[in-house]
């Protein structure tokens, strides 16, 4: 399979617990993106990887996340001190960056909930 | 930012056509993308739109005028697998890595 690849596709989790989810994109992809999904609504810009570059930050973005992408292949995206309000779906996508096109990729993404 | 419209659902039957609207403004337009997304899937591409006019690929034709802010997703000879959500997602020039979606419109395709 060389979709976008996303683990784990379900975390359940206590309020104040840390989470971490990891994406591998599609191999030579150097764009990563980080959404998140709320029931009913389209996904939301979270933060952007240009190789192994964090380029972008949405504001939705607070200090309790952190995203890596170490070497500029896979990804994390961590949430410290979950709130209830965490609870959603996270999609990672990747593309690549120099076709005018730009097409970005989506995995099946990692649904959070926070007890 | 951009404010990005399309309708919460549609219903339609098996083989029939349907026709989804979406309605953007944007201050830097730099393409129009339609996504298909099953519940509890992944959005998948559809088409993609830059320039104005008609796309069709197989079944699914997307329409853009970017004089109107408007775009629609046309699917022809419905199947029941066509039942999902339907995302509208434009790019801007000013940040040509992110995409702003639309709330997506769900269609149930009936027997």
């Amino acid at each position: 399979d060389t979709g976008v690849s996303q683990n784990p596709r379900h975390k359940i989790t206590k309020r104040g617990q840390n989470v971490t989810f990891r994406c591998d994109p599609i191999s030579e992809h150097n764009r990563l993106y980080w959404y998140r999904q709320t029931l009913g609504q389209g996904p939301e810009f979270l933060t952007y990887f240009q190789n192994e570059a964090q380029l972008e930050k949405s504001r939705l973005l607070s200090d309790r996340f952190s995203a890596e992408r170490p070497k500029g292949s896979f990804s994390t995206l961590e949430i410290q001190r979950t709130e209830q309000g965490d609870s959603a779906m996270y999609l990672c996508a990747s593309s690549v960056g120099v076709l005018a096109k730009n097409i970005q990729y989506f995995g099946a993404g990692t649904r959070l909930s926070v007890l | 930012g951009q404010n990005i419209d399309q309708p919460t659902e549609m219903t339609a039957t098996e083989g029939a056509i349907v026709q989804i609207n979406c309605t953007y403004q944007t201050s830097g337009f730099n393409g129009l993308f339609w996504y298909q997304q099953h519940a509890g899937e992944a959005p998948t591409f559809l088409s993609y739109n830059v320039l104005d006019g008609l796309e069709e690929k197989g079944r699914f034709s997307s329409f853009l005028s970017r004089s109107k802010g408007y775009s629609y997703l046309l699917l022809k000879e419905l199947q029941m697998k066509d039942s999902a959500s339907y995302l509208c997602a434009v790019r801007d020039k000013s940040n040509d890595y992110k995409l702003s979606f639309g709330a997506g419109t769900t269609v149930t395709v009936r027997a």
